[in-house]
């Protein structure tokens, strides 16, 4: 069955440097999204990503993070600058059809636990 | 998206069916009833969803009020491999937005 894969498991970084987020969405997917958890919090969303552009943001999608597809089977979720309270678990999701259709469930990656020190 | 509201937790036995309730008294025509879980260290997971008919997948059942203001999970033997937080979501057919937007859940306990 395909799945959603992202990289690396847990990333462990300094506050104010750069980290890049990776994840491969099933291939025949259109659409791609990232959403955080802090640890004990729920799960929210950041951002949403079809056609290569964003379609979607929250609040918490500030200047900071940036998306990018660099080819045709990457989705990245980029923090520039990183601080203390980015730590948290990272889940990309991708799904294939557009909301208004039956089964356009979104299928999520295990996550990327990041750490900022 | 319009608001959900559900328990905080529930406990069943192994192999006993679990109903798990869900309010939305503001839903709207549109909203599809959507239901995920989340098992321990993992990511959110797909269980079913449905719109005005009940509906049964190989993972559960949905039953939705006649009135729509309320749905319940149905879990028809639940195993150990269940216990996990279950989220009940809706989401507009019509406004092609396709975040998700996750409350607290349903904490489910498994008791052997």
């Amino acid at each position: 069955e395909p799945e959603v894969t992202q990289t690396p498991s847990h990333q462990v970084t300094q506050m104010g440097q750069e980290v890049i987020l990776r994840c491969v969405p099933i291939s025949n997917h259109l659409y791609f999204y990232w959403y955080r958890q802090i640890l004990g919090q729920k799960v929210e969303f950041l951002v949403s990503f079809y056609n290569n552009e964003i379609s979607e943001k929250s609040e918490i999608f500030d200047d900071q993070f940036s998306v990018e597809r660099p080819d045709g089977s990457n989705f990245t979720l980029k923090i520039r600058s990183t601080k203390l309270e980015d730590s948290a678990m990272y889940f990309c999701a991708s799904s294939g059809l557009l909301a208004h259709t039956l089964g356009n469930e979104q299928f999520f990656g295990p996550g990327t636990r990041l750490t900022v020190l | 998206d319009a608001k959900t509201t559900q328990p905080n937790s529930m406990e069943s036995n192994e192999e006993e069916p679990v109903h798990l309730p869900c309010n939305h008294s503001t839903i709207s025509g549109t909203d599809y009833i959507h239901w995920y879980r989340q098992l321990p260290s993992q990511g959110p997971e797909y269980v079913i969803h449905g719109l005005t008919s009940n509906v049964n997948n190989r993972m559960a059942s949905l039953a939705i009020a006649e009135d729509r203001k309320s749905s319940t999970l149905i879990l028809h033997r639940a195993t150990l491999r269940d216990a996990a937080v279950y989220y009940c979501i809706l989401r507009d057919r019509q406004t092609g937005a396709n975040n998700l937007f996750f409350g607290t859940g349903t904490r489910l306990t498994v008791i052997p």
